[in-house]
């Protein structure tokens, strides 16, 4: 078990609404990274934040937004939700963005848009 | 997946035998290689890493190979286990990059 944890562990919105998923990233660990994965495929990386700021992202529209808080918890905010945000929401930590390091995953939050 | 794909989605074995699951990536520019594990409503785990500038890595049952010139890699698990059934997918980074690329993962079946 890794020490990320993700709120909720499933949520059911409909179409248009808003939503707002957390992850507690493991202690020490200064990065976090959000991930998509829809069923049946891999991973796929929405954006990075490191030390509050956001470090990279993906290719995902501008209503995927995110925050890092100074304990380095995080939040992913989605706007708008369309039929095919429905997946599985993944949040990882590392020790920092600078070096490769592995990722620590939370068990995420399975979001279902109906 | 983006860069990383791999050759086959399902993989079955006999429990005891040993495993064998591939992968390919297209980014010359990685040179950070990663295996995590996903078993049923968990997230992914790490199971075993190799960075470029080493062919073979290995761990407690898992073997990691890196042929760069191809840009393939493999995990090798030894006298595969029940446990062992899950989805495993290969990822990649490269130093100074931001997001580490997954692939779309192999199911491993362990028939017992």
């Amino acid at each position: 078990e890794t020490g990320v944890t993700q709120s909720p562990t499933h949520l059911i919105k409909t179409r248009g609404q808003q939503v707002t998923l957390r992850c507690s990233s493991q202690s020490g660990h200064n990065t976090v990274s959000w991930y998509q994965q829809a069923l049946g495929q891999g991973p796929q990386f929405i954006f990075q934040y490191y030390r509050e700021e956001e470090n990279g992202r993906g290719n995902f529209p501008p209503r995927f937004s995110g925050l890092q808080f100074p304990n380095y918890s995080s939040e992913l905010n989605v706007n708008a939700l369309e039929l095919d945000d429905s997946a599985l929401y993944l949040c990882a930590s590392s020790p920092t963005a600078t070096t490769n390091e592995k990722l620590f995953f939370g068990s995420g939050t399975q979001l279902s848009v109906l | 997946g983006e860069n990383v794909g791999l050759h086959l989605p399902t993989l079955s074995v006999q429990e005891g035998d040993n495993s064998i699951i591939n992968c390919a990536y297209s980014n010359s520019a990685s040179d950070y290689f990663i295996w995590y594990k996903q078993e049923s409503g968990k997230g992914p785990q790490f199971i075993i890493d190799i960075r470029s500038n080493m062919d073979k890595r290995q761990g407690q049952r898992v073997t990691v190979l890196l042929n760069k010139t191809v840009k393939h890699l493999s995990l090798q698990i030894a006298a595969t286990q029940p446990g062992d059934s899950a989805v495993y997918f290969c990822a990649e980074k490269s130093t100074g990059g931001f997001k580490t690329i997954f692939g779309a993962g192999t199911r491993l079946f362990v028939k017992a």
